[in-house]
């Protein structure tokens, strides 16, 4: 089946520091990625649409110069959190589909990001 | 809001009884999943109900649609303690680019 592999699985690091996380599709090409964002006891939120040679598409009220993403190759998205303050602290999860016909929705394991 | 409406944000129950979890949406969609979360960890996918079926079974998950309604239910029967966790439902909006919208969540407490 199609694997969505995401590192690192937890991260602590400075406030005023940048934070990259990987989202990397294993067995598969997604032309398309998404992030998501889980604060605690929340659900999960939308943060931009990851496109393969293209720029990303951010979601309203998500600032696209904080939240750097880089869709570099059919398999691999990454989304870098600059200047992290401790309000970015947040489960981030990414998804990528399969462009072939019969697999569905996969999502990788989540990033528990605090800032201290 | 980007998000749907689930109802009840929590519920506790007693083993081996019944849970059912609704869930509202706002757009037309192309299918509406369900999804398990336990505390701190990431999504299981359940079930997968496309938007021109009006129920579907899985073990001991059943999943109802109503389009006209915009709504749908997730029905857990004979659970287990194993099943707390909090469960969402998410939407495929037709032309939507493939964007999967998440409900608020119900917290499900299964008590042994």
């Amino acid at each position: 089946g199609a694997v969505v592999s995401q590192h690192p699985s937890r991260v602590i690091c400075k406030s005023g520091t940048s934070v990259k996380i990987e989202c990397r599709s294993l067995d598969f090409q997604a032309t398309t990625m998404f992030w998501y964002r889980q604060f605690p006891k929340q659900s999960l939120m939308l943060m931009a649409t990851s496109n393969e040679g293209s720029k990303a598409t951010y979601e309203q009220g998500v600032e696209k110069d904080k939240f750097l993403i880089n869709h570099a190759s059919l398999t691999l998205s990454t989304l870098t959190v600059t200047s992290a303050h401790p309000e970015d602290s947040s489960f981030y999860i990414c998804r990528a589909d399969p462009t072939t016909e019969g697999y569905g929705y996969t999502f990788g394991s989540g990033t528990r990001l605090t800032v201290v | 809001s980007q998000q749907g409406e689930e109802d009840p944000q929590a519920l506790s129950i007693q083993e081996g009884e019944n849970a059912t979890m609704n869930c509202s949406y706002k757009t037309s969609i192309n299918n509406l999943q369900w999804y398990r979360q336990n505390s701190g960890r990431g999504l299981v996918h359940l079930i997968l109900i496309r938007s021109n079926e009006r129920e579907k079974h899985s073990g001991r998950l059943r999943v109802t649609l109503d389009t006209s309604k915009k709504s749908s239910s997730l029905l857990i029967t004979a659970s287990r303690a194993a099943d707390t966790a909090s469960y969402f439902c998410a939407t495929d909006g037709s032309n939507q680019g493939g964007k999967l919208i998440f409900g608020q969540g119900t917290e499900l407490s299964v008590k042994p």
